[in-house]
């Protein structure tokens, strides 16, 4: 299996501009995740989707964060208007049927830099 | 409030020797504590999952331990490897389920560094 795949790995960008991640998660797998990390506050839970369907996005800062999942093999996490405190590693992870007893399996990261 | 604290926050040990990382929570309920290894520049990949009943938990040179009495839990490594070099996460899970989503509890990692 190729594993949770990212893209970009890694995208420079200017204060303002919109930036899209992109996430294909492991193929069966129901639960997709976005995680921020960052040297100040380690990992953290942006939203999850269960079945496509956005469960839980209390994580997500603001209004400028915005996640889809229009089907089971594609998900995006979008930042409109990107500010230079949105730098930051973007995990997605994936798994099956939830966390409890179950492994999630994280992606290599986006490494978002916004200048 | 539900915590978790790892320590050292960083360790530096020699290639070949053993070395011991803590991690205490106070999440609660309780539901499984996990072990990630992350690579500089790579994600998080799982070593091990420890539910309540499951005091030890071997991957090869890596041996998680689970005081669920005392809400502690370690990973011992053994005859480390240059490539060992990585930061450790613990992670607890509680026990509410909500939306078929346990809630993951992070520790900020401790990062181990290996040298020749």
């Amino acid at each position: 299996d190729a594993g949770v795949i990212q893209s970009p790995r890694h995208e420079v960008t200017e204060m303002g501009q919109e930036v899209t991640l992109r996430c294909k998660p492991i193929s069966g797998h129901d639960y997709l995740f976005w995680y921020r990390q960052t040297m100040m506050r380690g990992l953290e839970l942006l939203i999850y989707f269960n079945n496509n369907v956005p469960i839980d996005d209390s994580g997500m800062p603001e209004d400028r964060f915005s996640a889809k999942m229009p089907n089971a093999s594609f998900s995006t996490l979008k930042i409109q208007p990107s500010e230079p405190r949105d730098s930051a590693v973007y995990f997605c992870a994936s798994s099956q049927t939830g966390t409890s007893g179950n492994t999630i399996y994280f992606g290599e990261g986006s490494w978002l830099t916004v200048v | 409030k539900n915590q978790v604290e790892q320590s050292p926050q960083s360790l530096i040990i020699l290639e070949g020797k053993n070395c011991t990382l803590q991690c205490n929570y106070t999440v609660s309920p309780f539901s499984n504590l996990r072990w990630y290894k992350q690579d500089t520049g790579r994600g998080p990949v799982s070593l091990t999952i420890m539910t309540f009943s499951e005091n030890t938990k071997s991957n090869g040179r890596y041996t998680a331990t689970l005081d669920a009495d005392t809400k502690q839990s370690s990973l011992h490594i053994t005859a480390s490897q240059l490539s060992d070099s990585a930061s450790y996460i613990c992670v607890v899970s509680d026990s509410i389920f909500s939306g078929g989503y346990n809630k993951l509890i992070f520790g900020a990692g401790t990062r181990l560094a290996v040298h020749p």
